[in-house]
């Protein structure tokens, strides 16, 4: 069955880079979330999206922004690293409508490493 | 305030025997869904079992089963038959569904299956 896939798997960037973080999700699911989680820190949830829109919203830096384009993949751009941003970046995807509280599906993560 | 709570930071326990991990959570909201995820040392989340509020018997998926008490605001995770792969850490998760759509994530609980 096919999965959230999640690129780069690994990314090292200097501070002050960008990065782009891809993420696509299961097929017919249409709602997307990113999460954060630091070393031994349970996920912080960033942001979300539901039909391309912005649904809801949590403690993402401004420094970030996000979308979801009309395919449904998402992406989360990061500007001005710091070395605080090091952490592992999940996506998760899940559908609305009868299903919508019964999936949330995790992609594999992209390690990034500021240095 | 928290939403879920893990109180179980880590768990030592014998290969073969069951495994409950702890999880409490608090809400207001009448609809919602709690999820159980499991995440081993490569990183990835990988999703176990759902919950809803409305339902009425325990979910259960091969090994795993939650162990609802609606009144005490319970949803414990069963593991039967522990095996050294179930070594990871373990997240307890919630969604509500009259409110924003994020899910959240207790501390979660270090679990290591001994040989």
């Amino acid at each position: 069955a096919a999965g959230v896939i999640q690129s780069p798997r690994h990314l090292i960037k200097e501070k002050r880079e960008t990065a782009t973080l891809k993420c696509y999700p299961i097929p017919r699911h249409d709602t997307v979330y990113w999460y954060q989680q630091g070393p031994g820190q349970d996920p912080q949830f960033l942001i979300s999206f539901y039909e391309k829109m912005q649904s809801d919203k949590g403690s993402i830096p401004d420094r970030f922004s996000a979308q979801q384009f009309s395919d449904y993949h998402s992406e989360l751009n990061m500007s001005s690293l710091e070395l605080g941003d090091s952490a592992l970046y999940f996506c998760a995807s899940s559908p609305r409508g009868e299903k919508k509280n019964t999936e949330a599906f995790f992609g594999q993560g992209t390690r990034l490493t500021v240095v | 305030a928290q939403k879920i709570t893990q109180t179980q930071p880590g768990m030592f326990v014998q290969e073969k025997e069951a495994v409950t991990l702890d999880c409490t959570y608090d809400t207001s909201d009448q609809s919602y869904g709690l999820f159980w995820y499991k995440q081993p040392s490569s990183g990835e989340m990988i999703f176990l079992i759902y919950q809803g509020s409305y339902d009425e018997q325990n979910a259960t998926e091969g090994r795993y089963s939650l162990n609802f008490q609606k009144a005490r605001k319970s949803a414990n995770l069963v593991i039967s038959a522990s095996q050294l792969g179930d070594s990871a850490m373990y997240f307890c998760a919630m969604r509500e569904e009259n409110r924003d759509d994020k899910i959240i994530f207790g501390k979660g609980t270090r679990l290591h299956i001994l040989p």
